[in-house]
């Protein structure tokens, strides 16, 4: 099993939509998790990072669920900007040194 | 300020070529490390420093040489590269390594070997 798995979509939402996409982790003695988004040719920028049940910022809402280990990023009232590839990133089993990241969901929003 | 900054943006290097990416962070921070992106890939961990030492080094080719000269500061020489060693290189550096600790990216070195 792959330390991180993401949904590679693409999902393609309408302005104002809301949008959601989940991470699953094989890692479960993991406390921490953290979403990055990069746009294209760019480098990868911290969205938010998970150290309990979720985290929220702005329109940005993380959840954990533990059991299944997986954790979710919802974007609400989206906006053209949040049109970008966003990775999860969780520290690897072995070594907690290494961060595993996982493949990228793309969001694409349209006018 | 959450600011790495690498030099060059861009860089084009034959394959007897020697050249060097630099990477400067002025947070604090005691980890940083060296990725490599290929198009459409998630990064890929090359090397990691702790308090200037290198901690870890995934298995890299040794035309890849990194150093540490200070807690400032990370080099990436480079000799002798090939054709698929193009790719995106990213410096990153953390507070400290450990599962909680963000890192923060610089923008990057596009590399092209040619």
């Amino acid at each position: 099993r792959k330390e991180v798995e993401q949904d590679p979509g693409p999902f393609n939402v309408p302005e104002g939509a809301t949008v959601a996409f989940n991470c699953t982790y094989s890692n479960s003695a993991s406390q921490s998790f953290f979403w990055y988004r990069q746009d294209c040719r760019k480098e990868p920028k911290l969205l938010m990072s998970v150290y309990s049940s979720g985290n929220e910022d702005g329109r940005f809402t993380a959840q954990l669920n533990r059991a299944s280990q997986y954790i979710s990023l919802l974007i609400r009232d989206s906006k053209l900007s949040d049109s970008a590839t966003y990775l999860c990133v969780v520290p690897h089993r072995s070594n907690d040194y290494k961060l595993s990241f996982g493949a990228g969901t793309t969001v694409t929003v349209r006018a | 300020d959450t600011e790495v900054t690498q030099t060059p943006k861009h860089l084009v290097m034959g394959m007897t070529n020697k050249k060097s990416l630099k990477c400067e962070q002025h947070m604090g921070h005691r980890a940083m490390y060296w990725y490599k992106q290929k198009a459409k890939k998630p990064p890929e961990l090359m090397f990691v420093y702790s308090y200037e030492k290198l901690s870890i080094n995934e298995s890299v080719p040794s035309r890849f040489s990194p150093e540490c000269p200070n807690s400032s500061l990370l080099n990436l020489h480079l000799h002798a590269l090939q054709p698929e060693d193009s790719a995106l290189y990213l410096c990153a550096s953390s507070q400290e390594t450990g599962a909680n600790t963000e890192a923060f990216f610089g923008q990057g070195t596009r590399l092209t070997v040619v």
